[in-house]
């Protein structure tokens, strides 16, 4: 059974860091790319980042490019979102999610369960 | 970016009826890259549909997708219970990768 855990989510000040974690069983993580998609609360969906299964191709949207870094660590099936510079826009409930079954399909297949981050002073 | 306009926001029907939801894509989607997601309150999304027609792994087969130029359909056949959620589309045909603003669908 696929499971996607999250943590690291909390309240942080505006300027501030957060580091988001994402824990896979289930399937084999270090064959599949990866994603980060974010949910304002009462708005819909966002995509924020990808990582290819090896790490070696990353992208972003563009609301947080250069202030988010998307990282994995295929040896203890972790995925992780580095979230520095924080605003008030970045308040969201944060997903991560498994990619398709090629680097082409990327939908979203499996879903954690959600961390709220909120960006407040 | 390819904008997802979904309409209508919001569907008003009684569990056995049909629902038709559609997503009309601002640009044609590459190579029908066009998904459908399931969402319930407090929950986290769940993929019903990939490829524009293609059901995930254990999504039943009153769900089914379709296409045509640059509108995308989603049609429960018979509403269950269950399916009462908000929908969202997505395509990841072209960089960076969209959503609709989704559609609910409510108990009548």
């Amino acid at each position: 059974q696929v499971q996607l855990v999250q943590s690291g989510g909390g309240v942080v000040q505006p300027g501030g860091s957060l580091r988001l974690s994402c824990v896979a069983s289930g399937f084999n993580f270090r064959i599949y790319g990866m994603h980060w998609v974010r949910q304002a609360p009462g708005k819909g969906l966002e995509w924020v980042a990808f990582t290819r299964y090896d790490g070696s191709d990353k992208s972003y949207g563009d609301s947080v490019k250069g202030r988010f870094t998307i990282s994995r660590d295929n040896s203890k099936n972790t995925l992780f979102l580095q979230m520095n510079n924080l605003r008030a826009g970045d308040t969201a409930v944060y997903y991560c999610a498994s990619n398709g079954e090629s680097f082409y399909d990327q939908y979203f297949k499996h879903w954690g369960q959600g961390t709220l981050v909120t960006v407040s002073s | 970016e390819i904008v997802l306009t979904q309409s209508p926001g919001t569907l008003s029907l009684s569990p056995g009826e049909r629902a038709t939801l559609f997503c009309r894509a601002s640009q044609r989607v590459r190579s029908s890259y066009l998904a459908w997601y399931q969402q319930k309150p407090g929950q986290a999304p769940r993929l019903l549909i990939y490829g524009a027609s293609n059901r995930a792994t254990g999504i039943p087969d009153r769900f089914s997708g379709t296409e045509s130029g640059t509108d995308f359909t989603l049609t429960i056949s018979r509403l269950e219970p269950e399916d009462f959620a908000v929908y969202h589309c997505q395509q990841y045909g072209t960089s960076p990768w969209t959503f609709g603003q989704g559609t609910k669908v409510e108990i009548k």
